[in-house]
């Protein structure tokens, strides 16, 4: 068990590019999570899958955001066209489940600054 | 829409003290869990301590514990015996989707200093 990686850690992009991010969770988790984190706040989820399926996804993760599970492996999440205010720290977590005690387990993050 | 408030946006204690940290919480649902998460500076959020909203019993993990008071919707970490590692941002957490169907809400966090 090697933990939930993300990569890269650090992305410093220019408006208006495009930028795509990775999570690997832990081999044998079904669900998982994006959260974005900007500073002084607590993380804010943006959507979540369980195996290939994306299930749900928040009213913060705009058009030109989009995110894949592929074969329920690792995920992409991808923005467009980014904006200043996309700067954050993007988190990924994944879980087994469901199970009565079940808990999220989180990645070091991805730091985005757009410029 | 669920919300989860945490209104100790800083705390500091010495070292081997006992703090306690504040959260509160809204739903409708009667199945839902609770979480405390510790960030450290730089590093990676880590699970500290769960409770299932339908077990009385407050959950205890070593020198963590929680007092989960169900009707007030209050859900506070103590940690006993502080040590200069429990340095870090600390978040509540709930989830009321009953087991990980969803994502988290999470309130603002409370940062924790440890004074040697």
């Amino acid at each position: 068990d090697t933990g939930v990686s993300q990569d890269p850690r650090h992305k410093i992009t220019k408006r208006g590019q495009n930028v795509t991010f990775r999570c690997d969770p832990i081999s044998e988790h079904n669900r998982l999570y994006w959260y974005r984190q900007t500073l002084g706040q607590g993380p804010e989820f943006l959507t979540y899958f369980q195996n290939e399926a994306q299930l749900e996804k928040s009213r913060l993760l705009s058009d030109r955001f989009s995110a894949e599970r592929p074969k329920g492996s690792f995920s992409t999440l991808e923005i467009q066209r980014t904006e200043q205010g996309d700067s954050a720290m993007y988190l990924c977590a994944s879980s087994l489940g469901p199970r009565e005690d079940y808990e999220q387990y989180f990645g070091p993050g991805t730091r985005l600054t757009v410029t | 829409a669920q919300t989860v408030t945490q209104s100790q946006p800083e705390m500091s204690v010495q070292e081997a003290e006992t703090v306690t940290l504040s959260c509160t919480y809204d739903t409708s649902e009667s199945n839902y869990y609770l979480f405390w998460y510790k960030q450290p500076p730089s590093r990676q959020m880590i699970l500290v301590i769960r409770q299932e909203a339908y077990k009385q019993q407050n959950a205890t993990e070593n020198r963590f514990s929680v007092n989960f008071q169900k009707a007030a919707k209050s859900f506070s970490l103590k940690i006993s015996d502080s040590q200069l590692g429990d340095t870090a941002m600390y978040f509540c957490a709930s989830d009321h989707s009953g087991g990980g169907a969803d994502g988290l809400t999470f309130g603002k966090g409370t940062h924790l200093i440890i004074q040697p």
